[in-house]
């Protein structure tokens, strides 16, 4: 079975401020990561994925397959980035179907 | 380039009605979901369909049907609608790669009284 975990359902911060998205996840086999990311009456979208290994709109998430773990970051939060984030997972079994996690919404204060 | 969409996006429903939501997409892909989200609990899976002809199970199936008689559409059905199905409803596709990115349509707003 194959589980997403995010442990914070609000988080705010302040403009210019970090900030750190946490996500765990649950998987025997080699999973897939990414971050999906809905702003305010918008659909959801991909952010990041972590094979692509890339920074998106300065956002960044290492898998740490040690720790389990799949955290986005940002070293200096802008009001823009106030969203809900989902972290999501595929197994080597499930193609491209996606396990999310409960979600996070960062609100960024000014 | 329209993507996903789906219809209707929002509408209220009295228990026991009927009612099927329809998801169009125009990417040629291979797979197709139904979600749903709900506050606290993220996006669950109801149903899916790797192809054509084809759907299956997801984590929270029960009280849906779907049906994906052609490559582009996928319809989700509500036979006997009750206030715990009230939720907003994703449609998305994706072609088969695991890496592959999903593409979200707008969201149906559903409320059953």
């Amino acid at each position: 079975a194959q589980r997403v975990t995010q442990p914070e359902k609000l988080l705010s911060v302040f403009k210019g401020a970090p900030v750190e998205l946490k996500c765990n996840y649950s998987y025997s086999g080699s999973p897939e990561l990414f971050w999906y990311v809905q702003y305010s009456r918008q659909r959801l979208q991909l952010l990041l994925r972590h094979i692509s290994r890339e920074s998106i709109k300065g956002f960044t998430a290492d898998l740490n397959k040690g720790e389990t773990s799949f955290h986005l970051k940002k070293p200096f939060a802008q009001e823009e980035d106030s969203a809900m984030y989902y972290c999501a997972l595929s197994g080597q079994t499930s193609g491209s179907r996606l396990t999310f996690g409960e979600g996070t919404q960062l609100t960024v204060n000014p | 380039n329209a993507g996903v969409t789906q219809t209707p996006k929002f509408r209220v429903l009295k228990t026991g009605q009927s009612m099927t939501l329809l998801c169009a997409q125009d990417m040629n892909h291979e797979y197709m979901y139904w979600y749903r989200q709900d506050p606290g609990m993220g996006l669950r899976l109801i149903h899916y369909s790797v192809g054509e002809g084809t759907t299956a199970k997801g984590e929270v199936p029960d009280g849906y049907n779907v049906s994906r008689l052609k490559k582009q559409n996928f319809l989700l059905g509500l036979e006997s609608a009750a206030p715990s199905q009230t939720s907003v409803y994703f449609c998305a596709s994706s072609s088969p790669v695991r890496d592959t990115e999903a593409f979200f349509g707008q969201g149906t707003r559903l409320t059953v009284v």
